[in-house]
C-alpha cells in the first residue's frame, strides 16, 4: 500500500524558516517524481514544486522561487521543501505527491501557519 | 506559462443530471491534463489522466476529454456522493498549473 506521510508543519513569524518531510512507502520511491501541493484555507490547489526521481532537477512556481528548496532523500525514502523567507500567503495546508503529472497518490498534508 | 482557465466555478444539480466543466489552457498542454476531485478535509483524488483515461477504479460515469486546448470534464448521472470540487491540472516536466475549481452540489 503506498502511503506518504508528511509532518513538520507548524507556526511561524513572517520572515522565517521552515522545513516539511515526507517519508514514502509501498513503492520505489527512486523511480518517481514527487511533487508539493498546497491549499491555502478555504482556496483551490496550488503547484509548488517537483524533483526529478534522481534529485538532479527541481522546478517550482514562481511564487516561492529563491525561497523554496525541494530535495530528496532516497536511501530514506523522503521528499524534503525548505521553506525560508516565509510570507504571510504562504500560508497553507501542504501535500506531497507522487509523481509529477497525473497524482494518483497524496499524503494527509501539513499545516503551515505564517503569523506574527 | 501555461494558464488554465476553469468554468463554472461553481453549480448546482440534481441526481441523474449531466453535468460538464470546461478547462481551456493557454497554449497546447500535450494533453497532459489530469482530472481531480476533493471533498472536505480530504486530499485530492485522481479521477481522469492524460486527457481521457479513466484511472483505476473509478466510476464510468466520469469521462474526459480534449480538443486542442480545451478540455472538458463529464459526469454523465450526477450521484449523491459527487458532491465536491473538481479540478483539472496540466502538467509537463517544467510545471503544473491547477484550475481554479468547480464547486459541485448534489440538490
Amino acid at each position: 500500500e503506498v502511503q506518504l506521510v508528511e509532518s513538520g508543519g507548524g507556526l511561524v513569524q513572517p520572515g522565517g524558516s521552515l522545513r516539511l518531510s515526507c517519508v514514502a512507502s509501498g513503492f520505489t520511491f527512486n523511480t518517481y517524481w514527487m511533487s508539493w501541493v498546497r491549499q491555502a484555507p478555504g482556496k483551490g490547489l496550488e503547484w509548488v514544486a517537483h524533483i526529478k526521481y534522481d534529485g538532479n532537477e527541481a522546478f517550482y512556481v514562481d511564487s516561492v522561487k529563491g525561497r523554496f528548496t525541494i530535495s530528496r532523500d532516497n536511501a530514506k525514502n523522503s521528499l524534503y521543501v525548505q521553506m525560508n523567507s516565509l510570507r504571510v500567503e504562504d500560508t497553507a495546508l501542504y501535500y506531497c505527491a507522487r509523481g509529477h503529472w497525473g497524482l494518483k497518490y497524496w499524503g494527509q498534508g501539513s499545516l503551515v501557519t505564517v503569523s506574527s | 506559462d501555461i494558464q488554465m482557465t476553469q468554468s463554472p466555478s461553481s453549480l448546482s444539480a440534481s441526481v441523474g443530471d449531466r453535468v460538464t466543466i470546461t478547462c481551456q489552457a493557454s497554449r497546447d498542454s500535450s494533453n497532459h491534463l489530469n482530472w481531480y476531485q476533493q471533498k472536505p478535509g480530504k486530499a485530492p483524488k485522481l479521477l481522469i489522466y492524460d486527457g481521457s483515461t479513466l484511472d483505476a477504479g473509478v466510476p464510468s460515469r466520469f469521462s474526459g476529454s480534449a480538443s486542442g486546448t480545451h478540455f472538458t470534464f463529464t459526469i454523465s448521472s450526477l450521484q449523491p456522493e459527487d458532491g465536491a470540487t473538481y479540478y483539472c491540472q496540466q502538467s509537463n516536466n517544467v510545471r503544473q498549473t491547477f484550475g481554479q475549481g468547480t464547486k459541485v452540489e448534489v440538490k
